[in-house]
C-alpha cells in the first residue's frame, strides 16, 4: 500500500519570504498528487495537483516538485503571507477510482 | 453552485446512542467520498460510493458503522452505539468523475460523552 508521510509537524516563516512544506512517498507507481490546505474547523480545500508525467506544477504563489528518484515532493508558496496559516496535506490519488492517501499534515505559520 | 453540504456541523452522543451525519455533494457530482480525522492525525478514507452503490468501504469499521448514497437524498454515514473512540471529524468529499480533485464539506464534528 502507498505511505504519504509529512515528517514535519509544523513550519515557522515570516512573511514575505518563502515557505517549503514537504511529503515522501513509498510506492513508485502512482497518477497524481494534490495538495490541500486547511483551516480549523473547516473542511480541506484543494490547492493544486502534479501528475506522475511532471516535474514541477505552479499555479501563482504555489509551485509544487516531484523527485522521482527520491519518492519526494514538496510545495513552495512564495511569497508566504499572514493568510497561509493553517495545515497543509498533501496526498496520494493513486488508484483508479480517485480514493486518497493523506499524509499526516504539516502546520504553517506565517508571521507578519 | 453550491458546495458540498454536511449536517449537523457538530454532534454530540452518549455512548450506546446512534449518530447520524448526512451528507449533499456538489450538484452534478455522483461520486461521494467519507473521511476520518482522529485528533492529531490526517484524514483517512472510510468509504467511497456511486448512486445506490457502495464501491469501496475498505476504510470502515468491520462493525456498528454502515454508509447509503441513496437515489434521492444525501449520502449517510451511520454510526451504532457509539463509543468514545469515534470522536472524530467526519469529512465527505465528492467528484464529478471519480478521479482527480475532490471536494471537501465542512465537516461533522462528532462528540461522545
Amino acid at each position: 500500500d502507498q505511505q504519504v508521510k509529512q515528517n514535519s509537524p509544523s513550519l515557522s516563516v515570516q512573511e514575505g519570504r518563502i515557505s517549503i512544506l514537504n511529503c515522501d512517498y513509498t510506492n513508485s507507481m502512482f497518477d497524481y498528487f494534490l495538495w490541500y490546505k486547511k483551516y480549523p474547523a473547516e473542511g480541506p480545500t484543494f490547492l493544486i495537483s502534479i501528475s506522475s508525467i511532471k516535474d514541477k506544477n505552479e499555479d501563482g504563489r504555489f509551485t509544487v516538485f516531484l523527485n522521482k528518484s527520491a519518492k519526494h515532493l514538496s510545495l513552495h508558496i512564495v511569497p508566504s503571507q499572514p493568510g497561509d496559516s493553517a495545515v497543509y496535506f498533501c496526498a496520494w490519488g493513486g488508484t483508479s477510482y480517485g480514493k486518497l492517501t493523506f499524509g499526516q499534515g504539516t502546520i504553517l505559520t506565517v508571521h507578519p | 453552485n453550491a458546495g458540498v453540504m454536511q449536517n449537523p456541523r457538530h454532534l454530540v452522543r452518549r455512548r450506546g446512542q446512534e449518530a447520524r451525519l448526512r451528507c449533499s455533494p456538489m450538484k452534478g457530482h455522483s461520486h461521494v467520498y467519507w473521511y476520518r480525522q482522529l485528533p492529531e492525525e490526517g484524514l483517512k478514507f472510510m468509504v467511497y460510493l456511486q448512486k445506490e452503490n457502495i464501491i469501496d468501504e475498505s476504510g470502515m469499521p468491520k462493525e456498528r458503522f454502515s454508509a447509503e448514497f441513496p437515489k434521492e437524498g444525501p449520502s449517510i454515514l451511520r454510526i451504532q452505539q457509539v463509543v468514545r473512540g469515534d470522536s472524530a471529524a467526519y469529512f465527505c468529499a465528492s467528484s464529478p468523475t471519480g478521479a482527480g480533485e475532490q471536494f471537501f464539506g465542512p465537516g461533522t464534528r462528532l462528540t461522545v460523552l
